[in-house]
C-alpha cells in the first residue's frame, strides 16, 4: 500500500546528531519530490527540507535541494532511490528542535501540485540533556 | 519568505454549524494553496488543494475558496469528526509556509 514509515527518532543531547529514516512504498519514489515537515510540541506545523526527484533541472544554484532558514547550515536531506528511502542528517541539534518530525510527498512535481497528499506517521524528537 | 495568518485561532461551534476559517498570504498566492486537518497524535489530512479543489474521500460539506491573498475553508453542518486543528499552506514558494492554525472545539 501507499505509505511512509518514519524512524530514527529519539533522546539526543544538545549538539549531538541524529539521522532520520523515512522509508516509501506503494508508489514510485524516484519520481517524487520529498519533504520533511515537524511540528514542535503543541505547535504549528513547520516546513523544513526538500529534496528533487531524480532527473529533475536542479535549481539555479546547481543544487536539488532547499532547507528552512531555521536548519539550513545543520541539516542535510539525502535520498537512497534503490531501497526507496528519504535521509535526514542532523546535526548540531538544540532544544527548539525537538519536534514530530514528518516525511511528505507532494502530488506532483510541478508548481501547481506540490501540496502535500501523502504523510507519514511522524518520528520524535526530544534534544534534552 | 511569504507568511501566513489564519482567524480565528480557536473557534467554539457545535455538531450542524457552518463554519468559516480565514486564511491570508503576506503576497498574493495565486491559488497554491492547500488546507489540512490534523487531530491529535495523527499526521496532517490534506483536505483542499488549490485553493479549492476537494481532495478525494474528502466529504462534500468542506469547501475551500479565494485566490490571491485571502482564502477560506468553510465546514458545512459541522460533524462530530470534524472536531480538529485546521492549517492553510502556500505552495508557491519554497518556504512552503503553513499557517498557525485554527482549533475547532465544541461551544
Amino acid at each position: 500500500q501507499v505509505q511512509l514509515v518514519e524512524s530514527g527518532g529519539g533522546v539526543v543531547q544538545p549538539g549531538r546528531s541524529l539521522r532520520l529514516s523515512c522509508a516509501a512504498s506503494g508508489f514510485t519514489f524516484s519520481s517524487y519530490d520529498m519533504h520533511w515537515v515537524r511540528q514542535a510540541p503543541g505547535k504549528g506545523l513547520e516546513w523544513v527540507a526538500a529534496i528533487w526527484y531524480e532527473g529533475r533541472n536542479k535549481r539555479h544554484d546547481g543544487s536539488d535541494k532547499v532547507y528552512a532558514d531555521s536548519v539550513k547550515g545543520r541539516f542535510t536531506l539525502s535520498r537512497d532511490n534503490s531501497n526507496n528511502t528519504l535521509f535526514l542528517q542532523m546535526n548540531s541539534l538544540s532544544a527548539e528542535d525537538t519536534a514530530v518530525y514528518y516525511c511528505a510527498r507532494p502530488a506532483g512535481s510541478s508548481v501547481s501540485w506540490r501540496y502535500f497528499d501523502l504523510w507519514g506517521r511522524g518520528t520524535l524528537v526530544t534534544v534534552s540533556s | 519568505d511569504i507568511q501566513m495568518t489564519q482567524s480565528p485561532s480557536t473557534l467554539s461551534a457545535s455538531v450542524g454549524d457552518r463554519v468559516t476559517i480565514t486564511c491570508r498570504a503576506s503576497q498574493s498566492i495565486s491559488n497554491l494553496l492547500a488546507w489540512y486537518q490534523q487531530k491529535p497524535g495523527k499526521a496532517p489530512k490534506l483536505l483542499i488543494y488549490k485553493a479549492s479543489s476537494l481532495e478525494n474521500g474528502v466529504p462534500s460539506r468542506f469547501s475551500g475558496g479565494g485566490s490571491g491573498t485571502e482564502f477560506t475553508l468553510t465546514i458545512s453542518g459541522l460533524q462530530p469528526d470534524d472536531f480538529a486543528t485546521y492549517y492553510c499552506q502556500q505552495y508557491d514558494s519554497y518556504s512552503f509556509t503553513f499557517g498557525p492554525g485554527t482549533k475547532v472545539d465544541f461551544k
